[in-house]
């Protein structure tokens, strides 16, 4: 099955800077990627995804690149602000549009604003 | 407004003592999921469902059952729970199998099995 691997699991920044958040997968037939955002005490949120088809993608402060053939992908923050604290989780999935599969989540990154 | 709800937040248990969490969405989303999240694992996949009466197992199905009798529930039963199922859970639900759709979240359910 999938496997993600998340980097690095707490990151601290300071407000303002740009944060970078690492994923790599293992199969090579995985074809989405989303980015889920937890804020303390609420459930994961969509922020952004990437198709295979696409190595990059862009909304407001955030953007994800994807490269397919060193199979990682990740998350770009820029002009970071408070409310970005918050744990993120990557995950990938093979998903072939005729079963299940389901998405395989990163462990997640812990990410700190500092003021 | 669209959501996915989940009861109760915060639950207390004893080991062996059957406990159900709900989840219900507002959404007439076909998908739906189960996750656990423990500290350094992630989210991992419990039990899903791509529709009403089919349910198949996720990566971790072990001491869980559930059911999709209408297509806004996705109950979680733990028959006999143990103390390795406390966890916070969350329920999450989509309109298309969730590798094309949005997953939506509920709030989460915090579990202690003593």
């Amino acid at each position: 099955g999938e496997n993600v691997e998340q980097h690095p699991s707490t990151l601290s920044v300071q407000e303002g800077d740009s944060a970078v958040i690492k994923c790599t997968y293992s199969d090579s037939a995985s074809n989405y990627f989303p980015w889920y955002k937890q804020e303390l005490g609420k459930g994961p949120q969509l922020i952004i995804d990437i198709r295979s088809n696409v190595g990059e993608k862009k909304d407001q402060r955030i953007a994800v690149t994807l490269n397919k053939t060193a199979k990682h992908f990740s998350l770009h923050i820029t002009e970071t602000q408070p409310e970005d604290s918050a744990v993120y989780f990557c995950a990938a999935t093979p998903y072939s549009g005729g079963g299940a599969d389901g998405l395989t989540f990163g462990k997640g990154t812990h990410l700190i604003i500092q003021p | 407004e669209a959501q996915v709800t989940q009861n109760p937040r915060y639950l207390i248990t004893v080991t062996g003592k059957k406990l159900t969490v709900t989840c219900s969405q507002n959404m007439n989303h076909e998908y739906m999921s189960w996750y656990r999240q423990d500290p350094g694992l992630g989210l991992r996949q419990i039990y899903y469902s791509m529709n009403v009466e089919v349910t198949d197992k996720g990566d971790v199905p072990e001491g869980y059952k559930v059911s999709r009798k209408e297509k806004r529930n996705f109950p979680l039963i733990l028959e006999s729970p143990s103390p390795n199922q406390t966890s916070l859970y969350f329920c999450a639900s989509s309109f298309e199998p969730q590798a094309l759709g949005k997953l939506f979240f509920g709030s989460g359910t915090q579990l202690s099995v003593l």
